[in-house]
């Protein structure tokens, strides 16, 4: 049983489309982060949410803490080829780190 | 230029064949962590430590060691290697274990195939 689950697994989109990538849990988390890993390399940090509600813009892509601090979504404008990668939410419910099990997602030309 | 370094990138090896990954970051980070990433499960934490001297382990801890002798160096250590620990492997540390304003920062991993 993943503690963070995400959804969708993959998702292979045009370019310029939209999309949105959820990341939920049973448990409640002080702040949560999101990564992206590109082929061959480590995650990366994109950004990390804090407080209940909270609302972060990064460019294009929008990142949401809900109100109860159990789940976050990541929505991605205008989707770019360069957004191509597997993005990882994460965080620590008081005992350990853990990640989601990733959405894997393609932006074609 | 602040980095996790990983070694080696690719490793095959034969089972029972004792090796060690070595991983260094040079950010003075007193918190590090082995990770393992396979197709759908994720990435999965085999151990961590807070800090010299100071390991526990993560989800997946079978099958590894760890020691953290120096700060900037958390080896992972693999006894008796075995087919189903084939996978990616990645080090990581950070500042504290878990902060807003301390992120988790890779090595580029090192893919591991037991044959």
């Amino acid at each position: 049983t993943q503690l963070l689950e995400q959804s969708p697994q993959f998702l292979s989109i045009q370019e310029g489309e939209n999309l949105t990538v959820y990341c939920n849990s049973s448990s409640v988390f002080s702040s949560l982060q999101w990564y992206r890993q590109e082929p061959g390399e480590g995650p990366v940090l994109l950004v990390t949410v804090v407080t209940g509600g909270e609302v972060k813009k990064l460019k294009r892509l929008t990142f949401q803490f809900g109100d109860a601090r159990k789940d976050s979504s990541l929505h991605i404008t205008a989707a770019q080829p360069g957004d191509t990668g597997l993005y990882l939410c994460a965080g620590d419910p008081g005992n350990q780190f853990y990640f989601g099990t990733g959405t894997s997602l393609t932006v074609i030309p | 230029e602040a980095q996790v370094t990983q070694n080696p990138r690719y490793l095959i090896t034969v089972t029972g064949k004792k090796l060690t990954v070595t991983c260094s970051q040079n950010m003075n980070h007193e918190y590090m962590s082995w990770y393992r990433q396979d197709p759908g499960l994720g990435l999965r934490q085999i151990y961590y430590s807070m800090n010299v001297e100071v390991t526990d382990k993560g989800d997946v801890p079978e099958g590894y060691k760890v020691s953290r002798k120096e700060k900037r160096n958390f080896p992972l250590i693999l006894e008796s290697p075995s087919p189903n620990q084939t996978s990616l492997y990645f080090c990581a540390s950070s500042s504290n274990l878990f902060g807003y304003d301390s992120p988790l920062h890779f090595g580029n991993g090192t893919r591991l195939t037991v044959t």
